[in-house]
């Protein structure tokens, strides 16, 4: 089982500023990470996958990076709306998914 | 718009049974495969379960493998998840979501969109 750790467990940054989150993975994964936002009371909603490809719609302030065990997450210029809990997940093995980081703006 | 649509969950007790429902609108159900994703109440996400498109795959998590079924019906555009021998750890938001890619009938398992979720709650 991949196991994968999210950093940090909180953040909370203002509007405009940027937002850089950590997901490690228990062992090397390729590039098969994908990041998902999830506001409260809704579903999840896929940002990046393959590490750093953008879904469709997805604003070009979400940009993913990194392979093998260390992967990040940065959200630049920061909005209100971007407040929300941000999940990694893999697809190496079995989907798994990170503990996620809640984003406070 | 691709929408996809939960039913089926409910309060049930430990041991009892519930089959979930993902009815599937504004894509051609048939050629993606599927899959169910829980999350229990304030935790986090746990995949459960997948199904490539004409059902020949399927893959369960090592927690509901031998209690859940994942079935589809691309007449009806439907996804099922058959859940059998209920546990009090089972409660969770079910949610069905389709793959991004769907390459030889085989999801890659990259999971958007996803539905609106469906309330599993087992207790006693």
């Amino acid at each position: 089982e991949i196991v994968l750790t999210q950093s940090p467990a909180t953040l909370s940054l203002s509007p405009g500023e940027r937002a850089t989150l950590s997901c490690r993975a228990s062992q090397s994964i390729s590039s098969y990470l994908a990041w998902y936002q999830q506001k409260p009371g809704q579903a999840p909603r896929l940002l990046i996958y393959d590490s750093s490809d953008r879904a469709t719609g997805i604003p070009a302030r979400f940009s993913g990076s990194g392979s093998g065990t260390d992967f990040t997450l940065t959200i630049s210029n920061l909005e209100p709306e971007d407040s929300a809990v941000y999940y990694c997940q893999q697809r190496s093995s079995w989907p798994s998914f990170g503990g996620g980081t809640k984003v406070e703006i | 718009e691709v929408l996809l649509v939960e039913s089926g969950g409910g309060l049930v007790k430990p041991g009892e049974s519930l089959r979930l429902s993902c009815t599937a609108s504004g894509f051609s159900f048939s050629t993606y495969a599927m899959n169910w994703v829980r999350q229990a109440p304030g935790k986090g996400l746990e995949w459960v379960s997948s199904i490539s498109t004409v059902g020949s795959f399927i893959y369960y998590a090592d927690s509901v493998k031998g209690r859940f079924t994942i079935s589809r019906d691309n007449a009806q555009k439907s996804l099922f998840l058959q859940m059998n021998s209920l546990r009090v750890d089972d409660t969770a938001i079910y949610y069905c979501a389709r793959d991004l890619n769907t390459i030889f009938g085989v999801g890659r398992n990259w999971f958007d969109p996803w539905g609106q979720g469906t309330l599993v709650t087992v207790s006693s």
